[in-house]
Formats: C-alpha cells, sequence, structure tokens
C-alpha cells in the first residue's frame, strides 16, 4: 500500500511566477490536508479537502494561494506569483479519521 | 483557542540513556487524541506514537513511551534506549477540535540531538 505521494519534492521558481504542488493520498484516504512548515518552525495547516469540496480553507492566505481536490488525479496546491516568503517546505497529509500519514513534502524554493 | 506548546527547543541524550521530551497543550474537549511526530533530516513526517484521553493507559511503542497526565494537560515523550537514529525533529500534536475537526495543531518542536 503506497503511502502519501507528493511531487516534485523540490522546486525553484522565479518571483512572480506560479507554483504547483501535488498530492496523491493513501489508497482509501479521501481527506487531504496541506500544511507549510518555514525553517525552524512546526507545520501550520493551510487547507482541508474532501474529494471536489473545499472544508476548510482558515489557514490559507486569501490571495494566490488555492487549493483543489478533483474527483479524479491528484491535489493541487497553486501558488500565484510566488514571492520570496513562499519559500517553505509544503506537507500533504491524508486520512480516514484523527490519524493523518503524511507525504515527504516539496521544498519550494522561490529566487 | 487550542494550542499545543513544546518549552524545549533542543535536548541531547547519549546512545543507550533515556530522554522525555515535554508537551503541554490546551482544550476544551472531555475525549481527544494526542500525537508525537518524528522528523529526521529527511523532513518526512513520521507518526511516532498516539494517546486517546479517554485510555487511562499511557501508549507504549517498542522504546517509545508517553506520560499522559490529563489534569495537568501534559503529554510527554519518553525514549528509552536511545539510538542515533533517534536524532530528528520531535512535533507534538493535536487534532482542531475547535475548527474544522480535521488539522493538526503542532508545537514548535524539540530538536533531539544523539551523542555516541
Amino acid at each position: 500500500n503506497a503511502g502519501v505521494m507528493q511531487n516534485p519534492r523540490h522546486l525553484v521558481r522565479r518571483r512572480g511566477q506560479e507554483a504547483r504542488l501535488r498530492c496523491s493520498p493513501m489508497k482509501g484516504h479521501s481527506h487531504v490536508y496541506w500544511y507549510r512548515q518555514l525553517p525552524e518552525e512546526g507545520l501550520k495547516f493551510m487547507v482541508y479537502l474532501q474529494k471536489e469540496n473545499i472544508i476548510d480553507e482558515s489557514g490559507m492566505p486569501k490571495e494566490r494561494f488555492s487549493a483543489e481536490f478533483p474527483k479524479e488525479g491528484p491535489s493541487i496546491l497553486r501558488i500565484q506569483q510566488v514571492v520570496r516568503g513562499d519559500s517553505a517546505a509544503y506537507f500533504c497529509a491524508s486520512s480516514i479519521g484523527y490519524e493523518q500519514y503524511f507525504g515527504p513534502g516539496t521544498r519550494l524554493t522561490v529566487t | 483557542a487550542q494550542t499545543v506548546t513544546q518549552s524545549q527547543p533542543e535536548m541531547s541524550v547519549q546512545e543507550a540513556e533515556t530522554v522525555t521530551l515535554s508537551c503541554t497543550y490546551d482544550t476544551s474537549e472531555s475525549d481527544y487524541y494526542l500525537f508525537w511526530y518524528k522528523q529526521p533530516p529527511s523532513r518526512q513526517m513520521i507518526l511516532v506514537i498516539r494517546q486517546e484521553a479517554y485510555k487511562q493507559q499511557n501508549a507504549t511503542e517498542n522504546r517509545f513511551s508517553v506520560n499522559f497526565q490529563k489534569a495537568a494537560k501534559s503529554f510527554s515523550l519518553k525514549i528509552s534506549d536511545s539510538q542515533l537514529g533517534d536524532a530528528a525533529m520531535y512535533f507534538c500534536a493535536s487534532p482542531n477540535y475547535g475548527g474544522s475537526q480535521g488539522n493538526l495543531i503542532f508545537g514548535k518542536g524539540t530538536k533531539l540531538s544523539v551523542k555516541p
């Protein structure tokens, strides 16, 4: 049973470009969470999705950030017009209860 | 608001010795879960141990055990017979019962070093 998959593992973008981060949950899991981790900090919740629905986006910046989890395919976290402050590790987790299983993360570097 | 607090930014232990990492939390729930996650240099988040608040018995997973004190809202992690591979960041976490009850709230972490 494959774990949570994230790609790419590393992503470099210039300021102003778009970043697309992908997450495939564990088989059978229909809940997906995105977290952001800044250097030397813990993970901070961004958004919680179920298939075709955003359940809670209270942790996501109002501008430039969006997320989706379509009926088919991976969940996507999209950051438009990236800025240097977006440089961080972005983790996806999936669950079927309170226990969450994390992917390896995508490290985004904005130059 | 629900909070999770780790007051030890860094800890160090000698190989084969025992170390305890502290975590306190605040919640208005009577039944809830608590978790410890390990993040090694690879940055993969690994679930180490979970505790259900209604269970009196402290959870144990091999060399890892917790000291759960519900009244004090304390949830410490004990690592026995420490190994070099235990060196990592350790995060305490709890589900956000005040929100959508989906996401986890993490402490700031404790960086554990293991000396050979």
